[in-house]
């Protein structure tokens, strides 16, 4: 069964520090790739998406991330974080060519300090 | 452009009963899901609806169900609650590409 992992469960970082959370997925087929955000209290926002092409792709809010297809790996990546950056942070992983189904894994809260 | 509507937002249920909550997706989208969202199990995917028709279908028992109707609204059914079934219910508005936009969500507390 696909999975995706998200090593880091819990990230505490100062505000300006550089930010990579990790992403890793197990199904060797063609995948769609997202990152989503939900903020205290809000709903679940898309930050950014892979389909195909460049495997570096910007999103929302200065946020990016990179595919690496050897590593099955979609990181996701921020050089300075905001305190407004304090949130929960979901990778996810659609299968190419089946229904509309995403796989999740299990978030990663990013607390930013002053 | 309106987002996703959910309703309601809250439920409080006791065991035993059924739930129906209702979302509405973004004009012009045909397809629905639906996912549950706990502390323990993360978000998973319950079903998928397009046009009408559900196309997908996740790991969950038969008391969960769900159906379309022809302006793409989509509800979703959990009867016989239990307690374990109390948790967040997200539902996403799904283009054509497969991005999908999540609404508020409706949480159920089963007591």
């Amino acid at each position: 069964a696909q999975s995706v992992s998200q090593h880091n469960h819990h990230v505490i970082l100062s505000e300006a520090a550089s930010l990579e959370l990790g992403c890793n997925y197990s199904y060797g087929g063609t995948v769609n790739l997202f990152w989503y955000v939900q903020y205290p209290g809000q709903h679940l926002q898309l930050l950014l998406k892979y389909f195909s092409g460049d495997p570096l792709v910007k999103g929302i809010k200065g946020f990016e991330a990179e595919f690496i297809k050897s590593k099955f790996s979609f990181n996701l990546r921020k050089p300075s974080v905001q305190w407004s950056d304090t949130a929960e942070y979901f990778c996810a992983v659609k299968r190419g060519g089946t229904a509309s189904k995403l796989t999740f894994g299990t978030g990663t809260r990013l607390q930013v300090t002053l | 452009k309106a987002g996703v509507t959910q309703t309601p937002r809250y439920l409080i249920k006791t065991r035993g009963q059924q739930v129906t909550l209702s979302c509405s997706p973004i004009s012009g989208h045909r397809s629905v899901s639906w996912y549950q969202q706990t502390p323990g199990q993360g978000l998973q995917f319950l079903f998928e609806y397009f046009s009408e028709t559900q196309r997908n279908k996740g790991n969950f028992p038969g008391r969960f169900s769900g159906r379309q109707f022809s302006n793409s609204r989509s509800e979703m059914n959990v009867s016989t609650l239990e307690l374990g079934d109390s948790a967040l219910y997200l539902c996403a508005s799904n283009e054509p590409t497969d991005t999908q936009y999540f609404g508020p969500g409706t949480r159920l507390t089963v007591l």
